[in-house]
C-alpha cells in the first residue's frame, strides 16, 4: 500500500545551490502535507507543512509546493547547506481517517556536498 | 524547548519475551502515537491514543501490542511475546491536538533487537 511515495533513495547537491525533494501521492482524502528531517539516532523533526487548500507555503529557506491535479508535492531548500544532509520524509493526513494518523514516503536521502 | 524522551535507547530481548519501551510525551499533549521503522523501510503508523483509550490502530497493532498511559506522564507500548519480525526502531510522537495543523512531535525512538 504504497499512498506516499518517494521516488528518489538518495540525493547529492552542492553546498549553495538548490536541492528539490520530490513526493508523490495516491489517496485524494489527503488534505495536509508534511515534511520531516531525520538525523542518525535521532527521531523525525517536523520542517514544514502545507494544507491542500494551498499550493505553496514558505519558511526561511523551505518551501514546500503542492499540485494537487498530479498529486504531487515538493520541497525545495534554498541556498542548501551542509547541516541539511539527513533523511528527508513526505507525510501526509486524512480527517476521513482521523486526523491522527500519519502515512510516511520511503524517504529520501540528501547530502549536500561542500 | 520540551521534548518527547523515550527508554530505553535500545533494547536487546530473546524471541517470545515481553518487552516494554517507555515514552514521556511533551507535558501539555493530549494525544500520543507509536511509530514504527523496520530498518530500511518506512516509518509505519502503529496506534493512536487519547483519552485513555485506542482512537486509532494499524493492522500491524495486533494482540500482541498494547499501550497504556499508567500514570500522567508514561506513554507505554508492549509486545507480548515478540519475533524477530518486530525487530524495528520504535518511535513515540505526541500532539496537543488531532487536527491537522497539529504537529506531531517525534522522541528518538527505542531500537528493539529480537534475537
Amino acid at each position: 500500500d504504497q499512498q506516499v511515495k518517494q521516488n528518489s533513495p538518495s540525493l547529492s547537491v552542492q553546498e549553495g545551490r538548490i536541492s528539490i525533494l520530490n513526493c508523490d501521492y495516491t489517496n485524494s482524502m489527503f488534505d495536509y502535507f508534511l515534511w520531516y528531517k531525520k538525523y542518525p539516532a535521532e527521531g523525525p523533526t517536523f520542517l514544514i507543512s502545507i494544507s491542500s487548500i494551498k499550493d505553496k507555503n514558505e519558511d526561511g529557506r523551505f518551501t514546500v509546493f503542492l499540485n494537487k491535479s498530479a498529486k504531487h508535492l515538493s520541497l525545495h531548500i534554498v541556498p542548501s547547506q551542509p547541516g541539511d544532509s539527513a533523511v528527508y520524509f513526505c507525510a501526509a493526513r486524512t480527517i476521513d481517517q482521523g486526523a491522527q494518523k500519519l502515512v510516511f514516503g520511503q524517504g529520501t536521502r540528501l547530502t549536500i556536498n561542500p | 524547548e520540551p521534548e518527547v524522551t523515550q527508554t530505553p535507547s535500545h533494547q536487546v530481548t530473546q524471541m517470545g519475551q515481553e518487552v516494554i519501551l517507555r515514552c514521556v510525551p511533551i507535558s501539555n499533549h493530549l494525544y500520543f502515537y507509536w511509530y514504527r521503522q523496520i530498518l530500511g523501510q518506512k516509518v509505519e503508523f502503529l496506534v493512536s491514543f487519547y483519552n485513555n483509550e485506542i482512537s486509532e490502530k494499524s493492522e500491524i497493532f495486533d494482540d500482541q501490542f498494547s499501550v497504556e498511559r499508567p500514570d500522567g506522564s508514561n506513554f507505554t507500548l508492549k509486545i507480548r511475546s515478540t519475533k524477530l519480525e518486530d525487530s524495528a526502531m520504535y518511535f513515540c510522537a505526541s500532539s496537543e491536538g488531532a487536527w491537522s495543523y497539529n504537529e506531531q512531535f517525534f522522541g528518538p525512538g527505542t531500537r528493539l533487537t529480537v534475537l
